[in-house]
């Protein structure tokens, strides 16, 4: 198993343009999620899906969009890129270990720089 | 508001002297905390799951706590291949997560 997997690693743009991050997961997991992360800001939460065809919104959605037309795979957008979108993102996925409980596992991240 | 706080920020040990990282939270209802490693340039990557007070588990030369109001993540006879920053996250509702800013440890040899 890959696990969970983003694409690109790096990317570099520059102010206004767009572009879309993709990740996917194999293992069957029904929910996921993408982060980003800052200097001394920790994880945040952008968008999120709790199964295929849903999303909704975490703590930092504003200038993002998600889409999760398939089970394994769920794409971020950034239509029109700020600097201060400037970040590592991360994504994840997770199963019901318990009646309550979920488990997360990561992607490598994507290093994205706007300029 | 869920709020998760970590300490200390950095800390830095010897190979060998043993220590505890902080994680102090304040939630409604916890369905779980959880503990990640993460290395410079990669991604989170799963340790403990904790769920009730009491609770303790192991993994090598780790073993997290949990109380009421936090968790230790107690590190014996730390290596340098110990050396990243631990995060700690809880969970109150549906399946989201909220993240403490993580303490970032070295073990110097």
């Amino acid at each position: 198993n890959a696990g969970v997997t983003q694409t690109p690693k790096f990317r570099v743009l520059k102010t206004g343009q767009s572009m879309t991050l993709l990740c996917a997961q194999d293992m069957n997991h029904e929910y996921m999620y993408w982060y980003r992360q800052d200097p001394g800001m920790g994880l945040r939460l952008i968008h999120y899906s709790v199964g295929e065809g849903t999303t909704a919104k975490g703590e930092v959605p504003d200038g993002y969009n998600v889409s999760r037309l398939k089970k394994q795979n769920f794409l971020l957008g950034l239509e029109s890129a700020a600097p201060s979108q400037t970040s590592v993102y991360f994504c994840a996925s997770s199963y019901k270990v318990s009646l309550t409980s979920y488990e997360q596992y990561f992607g490598p991240g994507t290093r994205l720089t706007v300029t | 508001e869920d709020q998760v706080t970590q300490s200390p920020e950095a800390l830095r040990l010897q190979e060998g002297e043993s220590s505890s990282l902080n994680c102090s939270y304040t939630v409604s209802g916890l369905r779980g905390l959880f503990w990640y490693r993460q290395d410079p340039g990669k991604g989170p990557e799963f340790l403990f799951t904790l769920y009730s007070a009491g609770e303790e588990k192991e993994k090598e030369r780790l073993k997290a706590t949990l109380t009421k109001k936090e968790s230790f993540l107690h590190i014996t006879a730390p290596k340098p291949e110990d050396s990243a920053t631990y995060l700690c996250a809880v969970q109150a509702s549906g399946s989201r997560l909220t993240f403490g800013e993580g303490t970032q440890l070295t073990v110097n040899p």
